[in-house]
């Protein structure tokens, strides 16, 4: 069965600090893997995915994962976090793409960004 | 992007009775509809899978008789938890799959509190 661990439920960063939120995986086969941000009382918004290939994943706003096997992990990084990127961020595995496949979703992490 | 909607995104109603959620795929057509809970501070469960003109697979635990999903048309899915209790207040998230692109969307959410 997959599962997905994301080390710490909350994460304090100051505006303009790297942004670092930390995921790991168990599957059984080569994982699919996304990030989502959940903004308050709204749906989730993909950020990025690792589908095949290049493991260094580049997604929106500025964030981007990389993509270890030898370490089953998934972390979601930010060079310089902005106000705006305050929100819940979710981990997620998958078997497949995400189509037909069910998606397994990690705890979250809050991320909440100082001035 | 494709956008999937949800109506109602709040709905408060008395225990007892039946609320009905929609999700509707704007701009693509679903084949595959997922239907997620998601308690206050935590993760998306996984309730159901529903695949346009075929019964709902839910997941373990998840009372069949009790959330009712029908997937009617490639555009509209819906949930209805019949007879609401105060134990069902929670935040319900749709994802809607475009028929041979694979990536997954989501809706905005539905809040449900039930007195």
């Amino acid at each position: 069965a997959q599962s997905v661990t994301q080390l710490g439920s909350h994460v304090s960063v100051s505006e303009g600090a790297l942004v670092l939120l930390r995921c790991n995986y168990s599957s059984s086969v080569p994982p699919y893997l996304f990030w989502y941000v959940q903004y308050p009382n709204q749906g989730l918004q993909l950020l990025l995915k690792y589908t095949t290939g290049a493991t260094l994943v580049k997604g929106i706003n500025g964030f981007e994962a990389e993509f270890k096997k030898s370490e089953t992990s998934f972390h979601l990084t930010k060079p310089s976090a902005h106000m705006s990127d305050a929100a819940e961020y979710f981990c997620a595995v998958s078997e497949g793409q995400g189509g037909s496949e069910k998606l397994v979703f990690g705890k979250g992490t809050k991320l909440t960004v100082n001035p | 992007g494709a956008v999937v909607s949800q109506h109602p995104s709040w709905v408060i109603c008395k225990s007892g009775t039946s609320v009905k959620i929609e999700c509707r795929s704007l701009d693509f057509q679903a084949t595959t509809m997922f239907w997620y809970r998601q308690f206050p501070k935590q993760s998306l469960m996984l309730m159901a899978t529903s695949n346009e003109g075929s019964k709902a697979t839910y997941e373990q635990g998840v009372e069949k008789d009790k959330f009712l999903i029908n997937h009617a048309s490639l555009t509209l899915s819906t949930l209805t938890v019949t007879s609401a209790h105060p134990e069902d207040s929670s935040f319900y998230i749709c994802s809607a799959r475009a028929y041979l692109v694979g990536e997954l969307f989501f809706g905005e959410g539905s809040r449900l509190t039930v007195l």
